[in-house]
């Protein structure tokens, strides 16, 4: 399979519990995005990576959430000290530049 | 009042209707996508346009850049397209290629 990927598919944790989530992009792509998705709601954008570089943040993006893309290849999104409203579908995007973005099936976090 | 707009929310359809699910936006954008997403939550690019309209298969979308909205068709509606359609545009003001999306509109075909 040579899509996107994610790992893992489901996170349960409790609250204050650390959590990282990985993503695979397609080999060649070198954009990667991380949107996040409560019930219900369309997905948001939290930031994304041209190669290694982390070019966006949103201001959801808290100082309790991490993610890096140390070789311009996988990323990684952490969370710190999680609180019940960081329950969300997590969803990672990979693109060639600007052209279509490809996703993952997502990591769903339940904090409880 | 949110960037991305899409009505319905909910649509219900026979089989083999044809249905329109509509997307209007607010802001300058410099392509919109049109997703679609089953449950259990994988998403699926369906179509990237920036002018005009395309087609695939059963589907089509077509966009208005003057009035700012777009439209996904499905032709000969089938149980399999039951799901939730998702609108996102790049705007144009924000950096790099990061995605606004609307809400979505939950598709269910009945056979």
């Amino acid at each position: 399979d040579t899509g996107v990927s994610q790992d893992p598919r489901h996170k349960i944790t409790k609250r204050g519990q650390n959590v990282t989530f990985r993503c695979d992009p397609i080999s060649e792509h070198n954009r990667l995005y991380w949107y996040r998705q409560t019930l219900g709601q369309g997905p948001e954008f939290l930031t994304y990576f041209q190669n290694e570089a982390q070019l966006e943040k949103s201001r959801l993006l808290s100082d309790r959430f991490s993610a890096e893309r140390p070789k311009g290849s996988f990323s990684t999104l952490e969370i710190q000290r999680t609180e019940q409203g960081d329950s969300a579908m997590y969803l990672c995007a990979s693109s060639i530049g600007r052209d279509i973005q490809y996703f993952g099936a997502g990591t769903r976090l339940s904090v409880l | 009042k949110n960037e991305v707009e899409q009505s319905p929310q909910n649509l219900t359809a026979q089989e083999g209707e044809f249905i329109t699910i509509n997307c209007s936006y607010s802001v300058g954008i410099s392509a919109l996508h049109w997703l679609q997403q089953h449950p259990g939550g994988g998403i699926v690019s369906l179509f990237m346009l920036s002018s005009g309209k395309k087609k695939h298969g059963r589907l089509i979308a077509t966009i208005n850049i003057q009035e700012k909205h777009s439209s996904l068709h499905i032709t000969a509606s089938h149980p399999r397209d039951s799901a939730v359609y998702i609108c996102a545009v790049k705007v144009t003001e924000t950096s790099g290629s990061r995605l606004t999306f609307g809400e979505g509109t939950q598709l269910t075909v009945n056979p």
